[in-house]
């Protein structure tokens, strides 16, 4: 089946620095998109999402960009803290069916 | 409002034996999904439920089956207990089923031996 690929397993930043993760999906006809955040130990949490007729949305320190054109997700971290360290998800939908998960990036922020 | 709720949340079983898991929603929603979490695999869509109705089902065997109730609880069982069952199961609410954000619970831990 399809799925949504991460590019890289693991990344590695100074605090303070931005972070981009990057995200590759394959479904074109996917029209929701989404990132999360997952702590050891914790469920996934939310973070931002964006829909398919947005290629920019940002939030408090993040912001999630799409390029329907070459199928890639991005989500930029602003001014990295040690607590955005994790594991982040991206995932894709379609017509509100259930979220297709990539496999993730750890995320590891060094003060 | 009080988030996704599951219980328990670590469970430790042997081969051959079944499972029950519970989820309560966020307040207000309806729908209810559930994913497996593995190192291997990663998160994997089990199944979804609206208004005691199954609505979507991952590929996994009939040994995992779900319900919801008019209260929109969910349970899950899984029957049969295998070692690659261990896993961390998820479960997440949104309020329908029209693309809304879903909000994730911390998670079962099972550990079948």
């Amino acid at each position: 089946g399809e799925s949504v690929g991460l590019h890289l397993p693991t990344l590695s930043v100074q605090e303070g620095d931005n972070s981009i993760i990057n995200c590759a999906y394959s479904n074109s006809a996917s029209d929701y998109f989404i990132w999360y955040k997952q702590e050891s130990g914790k469920g996934p949490q939310f973070i931002i999402d964006i829909r398919s007729n947005m290629d920019k949305r940002q939030g408090q320190r993040v912001t999630v960009l799409l390029n329907k054109t070459v199928k890639h997700l991005s989500l930029q971290i602003a001014a990295t803290q040690p607590g955005d360290s994790a594991v982040y998800f991206c995932a894709e939908s379609q017509a509100g069916t259930a979220l297709i998960f990539g496999k993730g990036t750890t995320l590891s922020v060094s003060s | 409002k009080a988030g996704v709720t599951q219980t328990p949340r670590y469970l430790i079983k042997t081969r051959g034996q079944q499972v029950t898991l519970s989820c309560s929603p966020i307040s207000g929603h309806r729908s209810v999904s559930w994913y497996q979490q593995t190192p291997g695999q990663g998160l994997q869509f089990l199944f979804e439920y609206f208004s005691e109705t199954q609505r979507n089902k991952g590929n996994f065997p009939g040994r995992f089956s779900g319900r919801q109730f008019s209260n929109s609880r969910s349970e899950m069982n899984v029957s049969t207990l295998e070692l690659g069952d261990s896993a961390l199961y998820l479960c997440a609410s949104r309020p329908g089923t029209g693309g809304e954000t879903q909000y994730f619970g911390p998670g079962t831990r099972l550990l079948v031996l």
